[in-house]
């Protein structure tokens, strides 16, 4: 099966510019969430979607990140303008019904030069 | 309010020694307790999890053990192989109001051969 799909693995970009990373939770799945790491802060949950519908979006940093989710199968984490503090790696993961486990998915990688 | 925490790193050990990672928590309710473990490069994957206390959670030789008199998910494996070098995350997840997950600040293991 597959597992939680999130492109592109990477992403550089300059300053200014905007950037939107793509997940793909599990089938089946109905929560999804958003995670960003760093060195500095560690792991932080950014939002989390239940049944295509953002419940709780208090760790979103600014009124620059945005979260969307149309279907079950695709959500997208938008950074507009982008801001070198914003460079981290920001995962994807999905959690199945009744259950408690997250599933991650590989993370995409974001540099803002 | 909830929280997890864990023993900091670095843990540096031989190959073939005991492990034990250390890990607290704090929670209002009755949480589902979890390891997870990070490869460089990669997402968190779900490595073990328990359910209530005095469950016994076990995957790939590790073990940890639910125990709600000492709020404690201390993580074991009785012989380390230098695979085993990642960094390990504990957490807690529930659902009160919401879905909480609550993730410890991890603990980086090296295995030396």
């Amino acid at each position: 099966d597959a597992g939680v799909i999130q492109s592109p693995r990477h992403e550089v970009t300059e300053m200014g510019q905007e950037v939107t990373l793509r997940c793909k939770p599990i089938s089946g799945h109905d929560y999804l969430f958003w995670y960003r790491q760093t060195m500095m802060r560690g792991l932080e949950l950014l939002i989390y979607f239940n049944n295509n519908v953002p419940i709780d979006d208090s760790g979103m940093p600014e009124d620059r990140f945005s979260a969307k989710m149309p279907n079950a199968s695709f959500s997208t984490l938008k950074i507009q303008p982008s801001e070198p503090r914003d460079s981290a790696v920001y995962f994807c993961a999905s959690s199945p019904p009744g259950r408690y486990e997250q599933y991650f998915g590989p993370g995409t990688r974001l540099t803002v030069t | 309010g909830d929280s997890v925490t864990q023993m900091e790193g670095p843990v540096t050990l031989s190959e073939e020694a005991f492990l034990t990672i250390n890990c607290t928590y704090t929670a209002t309710g009755y949480p589902s307790l979890f390891w997870y473990v990070q490869y460089p490069g990669e997402g968190l994957q779900l490595l073990l999890k328990a359910t209530k206390a005095d469950d016994k959670g076990s995957n790939k030789g590790f073990e940890a053990t639910y125990r709600k008199e000492t709020t404690s998910f201390h993580l074991e494996k009785g012989s380390v192989q230098v695979s085993d070098s990642a960094v390990y995350f504990c957490a807690l997840s529930e659902h009160t109001g919401g879905f909480k997950t609550i993730f410890g600040a991890g603990t980086r293991l090296f295995v030396k051969a």
